[in-house]
């Protein structure tokens, strides 16, 4: 199993393109979730996916969009990037559902500057 | 206030020495509670998991949750250079949220 795996692993944008980071994990997951990582600030959540076919907002969600395309896969989308979004940009997974099982897998992240 | 506070260190430490990791947390409603290992440039690894309150033993690693006192701790015994990383407290509640300490930075000296 590769678990939670993460494209592009490097990222360099001018101010205003857009990209998307995707996200995919073969552990049969139910949940899944994208955080940004800044010195000084821990992760925080920007959005996630509690089950197939729903998202919500997290802690950051402006300048984003997310996609829960199925079951293995969730991307997130920069429309305009600033260089406010200059971060390494983590997925997880959770198993969810009724396993009562809480724990969070994250895949290699992706750094992107925005210039 | 941040819901997760940790002290980010640095912090240095002899190979073989106890190390003691620390975070506190506000909301009361947190159950369960997890250790993230992070090496530099590298995804955080989950280390120990922890529902409500008590100690976990696993190997050279043990977690205590004190809810009474909203205290969460980590040990290491026996540190080794290996375990040099940063270590992430996190917390959360039944949903499916987790809210994460900034994260505190070890290195252990050979």
């Amino acid at each position: 199993n590769a678990g939670v795996t993460q494209t592009p692993k490097f990222q360099v944008l001018k101010t205003g393109q857009s990209m998307t980071l995707q996200c995919a994990q073969d552990m049969n997951h139910n949940s899944m979730y994208w955080y940004r990582q800044d010195p000084g600030m821990g992760l925080r959540l920007i959005y996630y996916s509690a089950s197939e076919g729903t998202t919500d907002k997290g802690e950051v969600p402006n300048g984003y969009n997310v996609s829960r395309l199925n079951k293995r896969e969730f991307s997130l989308r920069l429309e305009s990037a600033a260089p406010s979004q200059t971060s390494v940009y983590f997925c997880a997974s959770r198993i969810a559902g009724t396993s009562g099982r809480n724990e969070q897998y994250f895949g290699p992240g992706t750094r992107l500057t925005v210039t | 206030q941040k819901e997760v506070e940790q002290d980010p260190g640095p912090l240095s430490v002899p190979e073989g020495a106890i190390v003691s990791l620390n975070c506190t947390y506000s909301n009361s409603a947190f159950q369960y509670f997890m250790w993230y290992r992070q090496y530099s440039r590298k995804g955080p690894e989950l280390l120990m998991y922890t529902y409500s309150s008590g100690n976990k033993e696993d190997g050279r690693f043990t977690a205590q949750v004190d809810k009474s006192s909203k205290y969460i701790s980590l040990f290491i015994r026996d540190s080794q250079p290996s375990d040099s990383a940063t270590y992430l407290c996190a917390g959360g509640t039944s949903g499916s949220r987790l809210t994460f300490g900034e994260g505190t930075q070890l290195t252990v000296n050979p």
